[in-house]
């Protein structure tokens, strides 16, 4: 079955550098890459996603940007705030899937 | 809308006691999910339903059972609770599955239960 690799666990920035996240994904025929925010005691919610024939997508201050030959896509976050610290889930489906699998998890941290 | 809803917010439980986590939606949505999340090992989906009538097993399903009650109702059992089962719990609802339909997650609240 599908497993997501997600790296780091944990990313620590200043304020106002970039992040990026990165997740890595095993099978070939997944071709729906989400991303989630989760704030401390809140729920995950979708900032962005990705489908297999895009290779980038930007909204605002993030970005994905997916390499389907490496199977592995990545988050960018520019001009880090505060409101930016959360833990971050990458996730992966595949056509037909009424179901997505996600990666462990990145906790970023936005230093003052 | 209230979105995904689920109750109860918090329950603590001796070891080998049942309880039944409930979740509603209210957006008409096919599909619903019951995920654990557990430090360190991200958002493990226990099982799901695709349509009202139907449920699968995700990747930790083990002692756990589910009941898609009518299209709006998804409802989480532990029938003898056991220490490895304290956990957050998330329900969430989506499209996925309806042609032209969002693979876009919505989450509830989350239940957080503590087994002792």
């Amino acid at each position: 079955g599908e497993n997501v690799e997600q790296h780091p666990s944990t990313l620590s920035v200043q304020e106002g550098d970039s992040a990026v996240i990165k997740c890595t994904y095993s099978d070939s025929a997944s071709n729906y890459f989400p991303w989630y925010k989760q704030e401390l005691g809140k729920r995950p919610q979708l900032i962005i996603d990705i489908r297999s024939n895009v290779g980038e997508k930007k909204d605002q201050r993030i970005a994905v940007t997916l390499n389907k030959t490496a199977k592995h896509f990545s988050l960018h976050i520019t001009e880090t705030q505060p409101e930016d610290s959360a833990v971050y889930f990458c996730a992966a489906s595949q056509p037909g899937w009424d179901k997505i699998i996600f990666g462990k998890g990145t906790r970023l941290h936005i230093l003052p | 809308n209230a979105g995904v809803t689920q109750t109860p917010k918090f329950q603590v439980l001796k070891t080998g006691q049942s309880m039944t986590l409930q979740c509603a939606q209210d957006m008409n949505h096919n599909s619903m999910y019951w995920y654990r999340q557990d430090p360190g090992m991200g958002l493990r989906l226990i099982y799901y339903s695709a349509s009202e009538g139907t449920t699968d097993k995700g990747e930790v399903p083990n002692g756990y059972n589910v009941s898609r009650l009518n299209k709006r109702e998804f409802s989480l059992r532990l029938e003898s609770a056991a220490p490895s089962q304290t956990s957050v719990y998330f329900c969430a609802s989506s499209e996925a599955g309806r042609r032209g339909g969002s693979d876009e997650q919505f989450f509830g609240p989350g239940t957080r239960l503590t087994v002792l």
